[in-house]
């Protein structure tokens, strides 16, 4: 049974079009975590909510944002998409933040046309 | 923050070899994560690892916190072993992980 569930799987949007991803989960974790992986680069981390209190890292856009309306959701929302951010989003939750496994969704690609 | 190095970049072996790839980390970390990754994107955590050796069926993964070094193993390879096998150390916010660029794996049947 799927744990990290993302969708869409593939969402085409256009150049400055709002759009929103979905990330849910089904193993009460604490943290949810959003990666960006552009195409052939590592993983990067955007940004994360610990139960309720979200914290986005030092260099990530202000185009960029999340909403996490309860422990089980977690969206992304980028609101004028450019070409650069075309990327597979990584949706991942962890029980607690430290030396605990991550529990990665299988992604939703973004084209922008 | 904590650089992530891997090697090798690529890799093509037959199947039934025994393969390494290593990583290399700069700061010092709790735990490192081996994970995998297949065409489509999705990852898969292989380990969690935080001092001496694990094994999951033909994977071995060890690590050596003085050194900050860690080797993923794949004992006689397979072509559905083929993917990309990562490393990544915590670091981000609530410890969200920093990866290596990853080791794209072919093994040919």
């Amino acid at each position: 049974d799927a744990m990290v569930i993302q969708n869409p799987r593939y969402q085409v949007t256009q150049f400055g079009k709002p759009v929103t991803l979905s990330c849910s989960q089904t193993l009460n974790h604490n943290v949810m975590y959003w990666y960006q992986q552009k195409s052939s680069q590592a993983p990067k981390l955007l940004f994360h909510y610990y139960d309720k209190d979200f914290n986005n890292e030092a260099d990530t856009p202000d185009n960029f944002q999340s909403r996490r309306p309860n422990t089980s959701f977690c969206f992304l929302d980028i609101r004028s998409p450019g070409l650069g951010d075309a990327a597979m989003y990584l949706c991942a939750t962890s029980r607690d933040p430290g030396s605990y496994e991550q529990y990665f969704g299988p992604g939703t690609r973004l084209t922008v046309t | 923050k904590n650089e992530v190095e891997q090697s090798p970049q690529n890799l093509t072996a037959q199947e039934g070899e025994f393969i390494t790839i290593n990583c290399s980390y700069s700061v010092g970390i709790s735990a490192l994560h081996w994970l995998q990754q297949h065409p489509g994107g999705g990852i898969v955590s292989l380990f969690m690892l935080s001092s001496g050796k694990k094994k999951h069926g033909r994977l071995i993964a060890t690590i050596n916190i003085q050194e900050k070094h860690s080797s993923l193993h794949i004992t006689a390879s397979h072509p559905r072993d083929s993917a990309v096998y990562i490393c990544a150390v915590p670091g981000g916010g609530a410890d969200g992980l920093t990866f290596g660029k990853g080791t794209h794996l072919i093994i040919q049947p």
